[in-house]
């Protein structure tokens, strides 16, 4: 059991340029999301989904899009990137939505 | 609006000591309260939950509190170790859009 996986783990970009962050997870869980982390500021959700097919806007959702083609993966995108998207990014799955939220290892994502 | 809050911010204490730390929410429909552990550059990891229908939870060294009236939760941590040094964040799950809101975080640094 891996748990929750991302890739890439560290990713430089320059303003304007895209990426897909790809997040999957094993245990079978309904529910995956995607948040951002920025010193001071906690974990803040970007996206998330309750099932396969489903996507819905978390607190901070401009600026990226998402998609949940399969139940195991969530796919974050980048149209075009701003500094102000430099963060770590983590991605997460639950087995309920009240329920213990599975993290993964994380990416961290430099925007020059 | 949903709005958590956690203090103190950074919080230092002598290894053997007790540490508590407190959050307050907005939302009074709210019905889960977890704890995450997140050690440096690692992932966030659940350390503790409480659900509504209880007020005291405990596990080992770490207990959680929570006055539902006051809109208030909190960790403790008893006879407290290194390893426990770490960044703390709690959460609440916010029944109007379905989601977990975590607090700021809280440096918790335990000196030996």
């Amino acid at each position: 059991n891996a748990g929750v996986t991302q890739t890439p783990k560290f990713r430089v970009l320059k303003t304007g340029q895209s990426m897909t962050l790809l997040c999957a997870q094993d245990m079978n869980h309904e529910y995956m999301y995607w948040y951002r982390q920025d010193p001071g500021m906690g974990l803040r959700l970007i996206h998330y989904s309750v099932g396969e097919g489903t996507t819905a806007k978390g607190e901070v959702p401009d600026g990226y899009n998402v998609s949940r083609l399969k139940k195991q993966n969530f796919l974050l995108g980048l149209e075009s990137a701003a500094p102000s998207q430099t963060s770590v990014y983590f991605c997460a799955s639950s087995y309920e939505r009240a329920h213990e939220q599975y993290f993964g290892p994380g990416t961290r994502l430099t925007v020059t | 609006g949903e709005n958590v809050e956690q203090h103190p911010s950074t919080l230092s204490v002598q290894e053997g000591d007790s540490a508590v730390i407190k959050c307050t929410y907005s939302d009074s429909a709210s019905n889960y309260f977890p704890w995450y552990k997140q050690e440096l550059g690692k992932r966030p990891q659940l350390i503790i939950d409480i659900r509504s229908n209880v007020g005291e939870k405990k596990d080992q060294r770490i207990a959680v509190t929570l006055n539902k009236t006051a809109k208030h939760f909190s960790l403790h941590i008893t006879e407290t170790q290194p390893e426990d040094s770490a960044v703390y964040f709690c959460a609440v799950f916010m029944e109007y859009g379905n989601k977990l809101v975590f607090g700021a975080g809280t440096i918790l640094r335990v000196k030996s």
